[in-house]
């Protein structure tokens, strides 16, 4: 089945510097990778999301990279801000037998600095 | 829109007590449901799945069980908690669109301490 890593499991920044995670995955059937913040005690919630048949999606201050060759795929926010504050989940997830079988990582705790 | 319910949010219960978490979407119709488990702390594990009335799959073997009803409603039970069985409880769904996985989108939560 599907394995997803996701690294760092913790990640401190300045207010104002760039953050990335980054994640990988082993199924090459797997077609759609979605990132999710979640805030304590919160539910998560989706910030981007890309195809597998797209590159790089960009949104504001965040963008999501893929490489499908090398099975792996990261989160860029630029211009850290307090509020950015949150646990992220990357995900990797494909359709068997009309199920979406979606697998997290297990999660990034980003912190930023003010 | 679609919409998302799950009570309730926080649960105390003692070891040994059963347990019905409840969940039910509005908005769409044969969605993909989903009960995640969340340790503190930790990722989201992944406990039942279901892609219709009646059908569950089992990620996890435990004590718990997952029910389908009802077309958008999803019911997680025990009969019989564990202290392990502490968590918070999230419930999803999403709807794939052809060969193409989509967004799941998860109920509030309900935080579970048994005691």
């Amino acid at each position: 089945g599907e394995n997803v890593e996701q690294h760092p499991s913790t990640l401190s920044v300045q207010e104002g510097d760039s953050a990335v995670i980054k994640c990988t995955y082993s199924d090459s059937a797997s077609n759609y990778f979605p990132w999710y913040k979640q805030e304590l005690g919160k539910r998560p919630q989706l910030i981007i999301d890309i195809r597998s048949n797209v590159g790089e999606k960009k949104d504001q201050r965040i963008a999501v990279t893929l490489n499908k060759t090398a099975k792996h795929f990261s989160l860029h926010i630029t211009e850290t801000q307090p509020e950015d504050s949150a646990v992220y989940f990357c995900a990797a997830s494909k359709v068997v037998d009309n199920n979406n079988d979606m697998r997290f990582g297990a999660g990034t705790r980003l912190t930023v600095k003010p | 829109s679609q919409t998302i319910h799950q009570w309730p949010a926080t649960l105390v219960q003692p070891v040994g007590s059963p347990l019905s978490l409840e969940c039910t979407v509005e908005g769409t119709s044969n969605p993909n449901l989903y009960w995640y488990r969340q340790a503190a702390g930790r990722g989201l594990q992944l406990l039942f799945y279901s892609v219709g009335i009646g059908q569950i799959s089992s990620e996890v073997p435990q004590n718990l069980s997952a029910s389908r009803p009802q077309d958008r409603q999803f019911i997680l039970s025990s009969k019989k908690l564990l202290l392990s069985d502490s968590g918070f409880y999230l419930c999803a769904w999403s709807v794939p669109h052809g060969r193409w996985a989509t967004e799941a989108f998860f109920g509030q939560g309900t935080r579970l301490t048994v005691v």
